[in-house]
């Protein structure tokens, strides 16, 4: 199994523009989430995803957009970029609920200028 | 509504020595807490988890933690450390019901293993 798998590994957007973050995982999971790390912060919770469908927001929706049409992928839409939103982006999946540990990719790191 | 501190964001310890990160947390509720490493330039993974028992738990890579509930504490101990454990530790907490699997994790505490 790869696990959790994310591309790209590391993009430069302009402020303004665009891009969608990828996200696939192959262990049937059900759950997957989108983080965001911030040097000194840990990791906050952007959106999450309980089943094919199904998304909710986390702490901090703001500036983006996800959608889960299939079990495996859970991609992350940025639509106007902002210096804000530099940081790396983690995704994760888990079987179920909050006990299942959580499997984490290797991350995407942007800088948005 | 939860919340994580980890009260030290940088540890260093010499190799073969023990080391403790402590990690304190606020909840109205039962929760589960969770301890992940991140290894430089890489994913979380997770080192334990307690969820219900007793409350030692270990973990993987010769880690324990011990729940603590009356001091709302979750420290992480490990009786001595190797370089290879030189990475970033992250203290996490959910309550148990109603939380749809939404993990708060705290800042986080740089271990920096020294020979």
């Amino acid at each position: 199994n790869a696990g959790v798998t994310q591309t790209p590994k590391f993009r430069i957007l302009k402020i303004g523009q665009s891009m969608t973050l990828q996200c696939a995982q192959d262990m049937n999971h059900n759950y997957m989430y989108w983080y965001r790390q911030d040097p000194g912060m840990g990791l906050k919770l952007i959106y999450y995803s309980v089943g094919a469908g199904i998304t909710d927001k986390g702490e901090v929706p703001n500036g983006y957009n996800v959608s889960r049409s299939t079990t495996e992928d859970f991609p992350l839409r940025l639509e106007l970029a902002a210096p804000s939103q530099t940081s790396v982006y983690f995704c994760a999946s888990s079987y179920s609920r909050i006990e299942e540990t959580q499997y984490f990719g290797p991350g995407t790191r942007l800088l948005v200028l | 509504a939860q919340s994580v501190t980890q009260l030290d964001s940088q540890v260093p310890v010499f190799e073969e020595a023990p080391v403790e990160l402590r990690c304190n947390y606020s909840s109205s509720v039962s929760v589960y807490l969770f301890w992940y490493v991140q290894y430089p330039n890489q994913g979380l993974q997770l080192l334990l988890k307690y969820l219900s028992g007793s409350t030692l738990v270990k973990g993987i890579n010769g880690f324990e933690a011990e729940f603590n509930k009356s001091q709302t504490s979750f420290h992480l101990r490990k009786p001595s450390v190797h370089i290879s454990d030189t990475a970033e530790y992250f203290c996490a907490v959910s309550d148990r019901v109603g939380s749809q699997g939404n993990l708060i994790f705290g800042k986080g505490t740089k271990l920096s293993v020294k020979p």
